[in-house]
């Protein structure tokens, strides 16, 4: 296992059409993340989950978005009736606190809402 | 949580200069997180920093904890190209659920 895996890692959609992201964390990581980030913006954050538990949802995030992780392996992430401004790079990572603190990102996927 | 403020957002360096980025908190920080992203890449990893005035070196890279935990920098010697990026301090202020929230960034460029 190299690393995080994010697929796909481009996605061009229509507005008002659902898609789906996946992650696969490092396998061994027990927490993952999702994070959303913008052009000349830090990453900003989405969602977290410890295992299979999702922990905490931002308050930014609408209830057009979903975000699973069966089994406590990968995540998936969903958007419902994609909007232009839901158009950014979706970042997961993931951690194995204490011995792992930093996040280990995947390549992100890039979605494009036109 | 609290958003840390990095200053400055862009900075132009000659190769060979010096460059320094800071982190500002209006509170007092758990810990904080460095992580530096490729233009076009992810962000990675560089370090965490947990003690007051504590101090961490990765080559010509110098991590600065303040006293009083509100403030950190990044210091890096005689910068190479292969240093361009945008570098990011996060805190982890979540009680130990250790979920971080990033600043703006600090983007270098270096000038061959």
């Amino acid at each position: 296992d190299t690393g995080v895996s994010q697929n796909p890692r481009h996605k061009i959609t229509k507005r008002g059409q659902n898609v789906t992201f996946r992650c696969d964390p490092i396998s061994e990581h027990n927490r993952l993340y999702w994070y959303r980030q913008t052009l000349g913006q830090g990453p900003e954050f989405l969602t977290y989950f410890q295992n299979e538990a999702q922990l905490e949802k931002s308050r930014l995030l609408s209830d057009r978005f979903s975000a699973e992780r069966p089994k406590g392996s990968f995540s998936t992430l969903e958007i419902q009736r994609t909007e232009q401004g839901d158009s950014a790079m979706y970042l997961c990572a993931s951690s194995f606190p204490p011995r792992n603190y930093g996040y280990t990102f995947g390549s992100g996927t890039r979605l494009t809402v036109v | 949580g609290q958003q840390v403020m990095q200053i400055p957002q862009y900075q132009h360096v000659q190769e060979g200069e010096d460059f320094t980025t800071y982190c500002n908190s209006s509170t007092t920080l758990s810990n904080i997180q460095w992580y530096k992203q490729r233009p076009g890449g992810h962000p990675v990893f560089l370090i965490q920093l947990v003690k007051s005035g504590e101090v961490k070196k990765q080559k010509r890279l110098t991590f600065q904890f303040g006293e009083a935990k509100k403030n950190s920098s990044l210091h890096i010697t005689a910068t190479q190209t292969t240093d361009v990026g945008t570098y990011f301090c996060a805190e982890d202020n979540s009680g130990g659920y250790q979920k971080v929230t990033f600043g703006i960034g600090t983007k270098l460029q270096v000038i061959p």
